[in-house]
């Protein structure tokens, strides 16, 4: 049973064009994330969603929204791919224990824009 | 924004040495937790630590949250082959939607 489930594993794309990604938690968590991570590795936080709400938003493109249709879900689309995109992207998601929070990721996402 | 500063950035060790890195922060965090990554896979949590001063053993592993809450160490004792792969720190400062801040991470690589 994964607990952060991510689809699909590997994307391979034209630059222009519009693609997603989507994400499953079945740990009845309230939060869920997308990071990404770069060629060397490094993981950033792209969005937070708590309860369907967005939450944070850091300085990426208006070409990625993320939709989020119920709590267990958390999508990625991509609008108008560009070489730079290529990466692997992250859902985790979490739970908020009065001072304790813990986060799970899925396995990733490598998208390669060409 | 918050940066984390880990090191070392990668490990070059033998077989059932002991291995240590650090993360050391600008700022305060509330959470420290520890993730390992092996190629192909998403970060799994190792240990998670949240009051300073703590020290916690998972197996191997121990890890403390710094008495400043701006550091944290991770030591893995008798290291063995499934050991390699890449180590993260990770704080938390905010409130629960606010994201984890990644340390750039520690390549361990084991030589036989």
């Amino acid at each position: 049973d994964t607990a952060v489930s991510q689809t699909p594993k590997y994307l391979v794309t034209q630059m222009g064009n519009d693609k997603s990604i989507k994400c499953e938690q079945n740990l009845g968590h309230d939060t869920m994330y997308w990071y990404k991570q770069d060629s060397k590795k490094f993981l950033k936080i792209m969005f937070s969603y708590n309860n369907k709400e967005l939450i944070i938003n850091e300085t990426v493109p208006n070409r990625f929204s993320p939709k989020s249709p119920d709590k267990a879900h958390l999508n990625l689309h991509i609008n108008s791919l560009e070489l730079g995109d290529s990466a692997v992207y992250f859902c985790a998601s979490s739970r908020w224990l009065g001072d304790r929070t813990e986060a799970f990721f899925g396995q990733g996402t490598r998208l390669t824009v060409v | 924004g918050q940066q984390l500063n880990q090191s070392p950035q990668s490990m070059f060790i033998q077989e059932g040495e002991d291995v240590s890195m650090n993360c050391t922060s600008s700022s305060i965090f509330n959470t420290w937790l520890w993730y390992k990554q092996d190629p192909g896979e998403g970060p799994v949590l190792l240990i998670a630590l949240y009051k300073a001063g703590e020290l916690t053993s998972n197996g191997r592993l121990t890890a403390q949250f710094g008495i400043t809450r701006k550091d944290s160490f991770l030591n893995i004792s008798a290291s063995i082959p499934s050991d390699v792969g890449i180590y993260f720190c990770a704080g938390h400062s905010g409130g629960g939607a606010d994201g984890l801040t990644f340390g750039k991470g520690t390549h361990l690589i084991i030589q036989p």
